[in-house]
């Protein structure tokens, strides 16, 4: 699978949009960007996955680049419920998900 | 509808011995997955199964086995356990190959104490 690059950590203020960048350079054209998220003590959660066009659903909006090379997930009104880890992965059509650090996010009132 | 469900949630074993986690996955799933999330750190495959069968697995000894049952929940199992076993490990169910609209779902996990 190809790799990916997130920053280690960002803030947020509540209320505010999320912007949580990702790299994958190495994508190859059949790889879907997926994201997944993990709050505290709890396992991942699924948020959004895409291919080439942007997608939106009613957690958040994927923007993945024209060269597909990066992508986005944009909270768009972040809480202090979306604290969490978030994993950028970018997954070939088998079945495992391979999850890297990921993003520490923390959003503050 | 209740999603994933995974049991113990907690669990200490002394080296050497060998544990069962159990899974139930989520209402209409047909696959599980397992994953060992060591602290601090992102989950790591173990393997998946789908129609009883191991479907995918990945860098994980023989100690590793599991199981699929024919309702669709699952058991992995650790033999010979060693301090480095210490993990979380998380269950995940789909439908399918999970991608799906909602991906995969994963449980709470189990917290395994190796000492």
């Amino acid at each position: 699978d190809a790799k990916t690059t997130q920053p280690t950590s960002m803030d947020c203020a509540e209320g505010r949009a999320a912007n949580l960048p990702c790299n994958h350079s190495t994508i190859s054209g059949n790889e879907y960007v997926y994201w997944y998220r993990q709050i505290h003590s709890q396992g991942p959660q699924y948020i959004i996955h895409g291919l080439k066009n942007n997608e939106t659903n009613e957690m958040a909006s994927l923007i993945i680049t024209e060269d597909r090379k990066s992508s986005t997930l944009i909270l768009p009104h972040a809480t202090l419920r979306d604290t969490a880890v978030y994993y950028c992965i970018v997954r070939v059509n088998d079945y495992k998900l391979s999850f890297g650090a990921g993003t520490t996010v923390t959003v503050r009132a | 509808d209740a999603g994933v469900t995974q049991s113990p949630t907690h669990l200490i074993k002394t080296r050497g011995q060998q544990v069962t986690l159990r899974c139930s996955p989520k209402s209409g799933h047909d696959t599980v997955s397992w994953y060992q999330q060591a602290l601090g750190q992102g989950p790591q495959f173990i393997f998946q199964y789908y129609e009883e069968e191991e479907r995918q697995r990945g860098n994980f000894p023989d100690r590793f086995s599991g199981h699929q049952f024919p309702n669709y929940s699952s058991e992995l199992n650790v033999n010979a356990l060693l301090l480095g076993d210490s993990a979380l490990y998380l269950c995940a169910s789909s439908f399918l190959d999970g991608t799906g609209p909602s991906g995969y779902t994963f449980g709470s996990g189990t917290r395994l104490t190796v000492v």
